[in-house]
């Protein structure tokens, strides 16, 4: 099945530092939103943008809908031990279907 | 306010045998959705339940099917199982309208392995 690119798809990072994610599309979507899933558990959202150019906040998280609305962007600021998970993007191309098409993931790993 | 539940947590059976996998959905949410999740693998979209009928439908073959009850709650079917058909099957509930502010809620998963 169709699925997003994410890079990079693993990074190990020292506690404190900022960590960038990416991630890309051939084709246009809607609605960009951004999951942490952590082992043996469902996707939680952490961010979700309608807009493109959007620049969107949750705490030490920002994300961005890129303006061509091909590509998402994900940061996060300080990094703590917690931050420990694998991070998916998803795109929705028309609202109220739920139809999300899922990257491919980055696997962050902290070191404290 | 209970999340998405669903239920077995894992599961095994074999090859050839058909599984049932439950799914109730947040408070206040109508529409569900089921997702298979290969290992090292994102989500892939299976089909999407609204008003006890299937709505939209991902690249999956006829032996994935769904049913949905007048309380929400949903059931996945998969029958003639395959060990490819071993993944976390997970359940998403959200509400219909789908503006902003109503994305999808995900369950635990189920982990069925097929040996």
């Amino acid at each position: 099945g169709q699925q997003l690119n994410q890079s990079p798809q693993s990074m190990f990072i020292q506690e404190g530092e900022d960590v960038s994610m990416n991630c890309t599309s051939s084709s246009i979507f809607n609605t960009w939103l951004w999951y942490k899933q952590d082992p043996g558990e469902g996707p939680v959202l952490l961010i979700a943008l309608y807009k493109a150019g959007e620049l969107t906040s949750n705490g030490r998280l920002t994300a961005q809908f890129g303006i061509t609305r091909k590509d998402s962007f994900l940061n996060i600021s300080a990094s703590i031990p917690s931050d420990v998970g694998i991070y998916f993007c998803a795109g929705q191309r028309t609202s109220g279907t739920y139809k999300y098409i899922f990257g491919t993931g980055t696997r962050l790993k902290v070191l404290a | 306010d209970a999340g998405v539940t669903q239920s077995p947590t894992h599961l095994i059976k074999t090859r050839g045998q058909q599984v049932t996998l439950r799914c109730s959905p947040k408070s206040g949410h109508d529409t569900v959705s089921w997702y298979q999740q290969a290992l090292g693998q994102g989500p892939q979209f299976i089909f999407q339940y609204y008003e006890e009928e299937e709505r939209q439908r991902g690249n999956f073959p006829d032996r994935f099917s769904g049913h949905q009850f007048p309380n929400y709650s949903s059931e996945l079917n998969v029958n003639a199982l395959l060990l490819g058909d071993s993944a976390l099957y997970l359940c998403a509930s959200s509400p219909l309208w789908g503006g902003e502010g109503t994305e999808a809620f995900f369950g635990q998963g189920t982990r069925l392995t097929v040996v």
